[in-house]
C-alpha cells in the first residue's frame, strides 16, 4: 500500500535559519502530494500541494518540488520565523485508492527560537 | 461559511461507554472522512463517505461506525469505548473532483 515517510522531529532552529523537512513516499499510482501545517491547538491547514512530477508548490515562503525520480517532496523555507513553529505533515492522495483519501506521514514538529 | 465543524471539542469517557462525535460541513462537499491522530503516526483514515448513503472503511475502522444520511453531516459512533481509542479525531471534506481536503478543528477524546 501507499506510505509516506518524513523526518522525525523535533526540529529546532533559530529565527532566519534555513529549513528543510524531508519527505519520501511510495505509491501504486500517480499521487498528488501535499504539505499540511498544524498550529498548536488547531486543525490541519493545507500549506502547499503539487499534482504532477516536477511541479513546485509554494505558499508563505515555503516550497516543495515533486520529484518522481527520487519519490520525494521535501519542504523548504529560506528564512523561518517564530510564527512558523508548528507540526508539519507530508501527505499523498492516490487516485488508485478507493475514495482518493489522504495518506499521512508521522509529522515533524518545528520549533523556531527568537 | 463555517467550513467543517466538529463537536464536542473535548470528551472524557469510561471504558465501555458509547458516544457520537459530530461533524458537519456547509460547503456542499460530496466526500467526507474521519481520521485519528496519534503521536508519531500522523493521521490515519477511519471511515469515509463519497456521498449521502455511501460509506466505506479506511485503514483503522475497528470499533467505529458511521452513517451518512445527509450531504452535510457525517457522525462517528463509538459503540463501546476502549482506552486504545484515546486520540484526537479530525473530520474532513472535499469535493468529488478536487484533491484538497478541508479539516475541522478536531475532538480530543480520552477513554479511561
Amino acid at each position: 500500500g501507499d506510505s509516506v515517510t518524513q523526518m522525525e522531529g523535533p526540529v529546532t532552529l533559530s529565527e532566519e535559519a534555513f529549513l528543510t523537512i524531508n519527505c519520501t513516499y511510495t505509491a501504486t499510482g500517480y499521487p498528488s502530494l501535499f504539505w499540511y501545517v498544524q498550529y498548536p491547538g488547531e486543525g490541519l491547514q493545507l500549506l502547499l500541494k503539487a499534482t504532477k512530477a516536477d511541479d513546485k508548490g509554494s505558499n508563505k515562503g515555503f516550497e516543495a518540488t515533486y520529484r518522481k525520480e527520487t519519490t520525494s517532496f521535501h519542504l523548504e523555507k529560506g528564512s523561518v520565523q517564530v510564527s512558523d513553529s508548528a507540526v508539519y505533515f507530508c501527505a499523498l492522495s492516490d487516485p488508485g485508492n478507493a475514495g482518493n483519501m489522504l495518506t499521512f506521514g508521522g509529522g515533524t514538529r518545528l520549533m523556531v527560537k527568537p | 461559511n463555517a467550513g467543517v465543524t466538529q463537536t464536542p471539542k473535548f470528551q472524557v469517557l469510561k471504558t465501555g461507554q458509547s458516544m457520537t462525535l459530530q461533524c458537519a460541513q456547509d460547503m456542499n462537499h460530496e466526500y467526507m472522512s474521519w481520521y485519528r491522530q496519534d503521536p508519531g503516526m500522523g493521521l490515519r483514515l477511519i471511515h469515509y463517505s463519497v456521498g449521502a448513503g455511501i460509506t466505506d472503511q479506511g485503514e483503522v475502522p475497528n470499533g467505529y461506525n458511521v452513517s451518512r444520511s445527509t450531504t452535510e453531516d457525517f457522525p462517528l459512533r463509538l459503540l463501546s469505548a476502549a482506552p486504545s481509542q484515546t486520540s484526537v479525531y479530525f473530520c474532513a471534506s472535499r469535493t468529488s473532483g478536487g484533491n484538497e481536503q478541508f479539516f475541522g478543528p478536531g475532538t480530543r477524546l480520552t477513554v479511561l
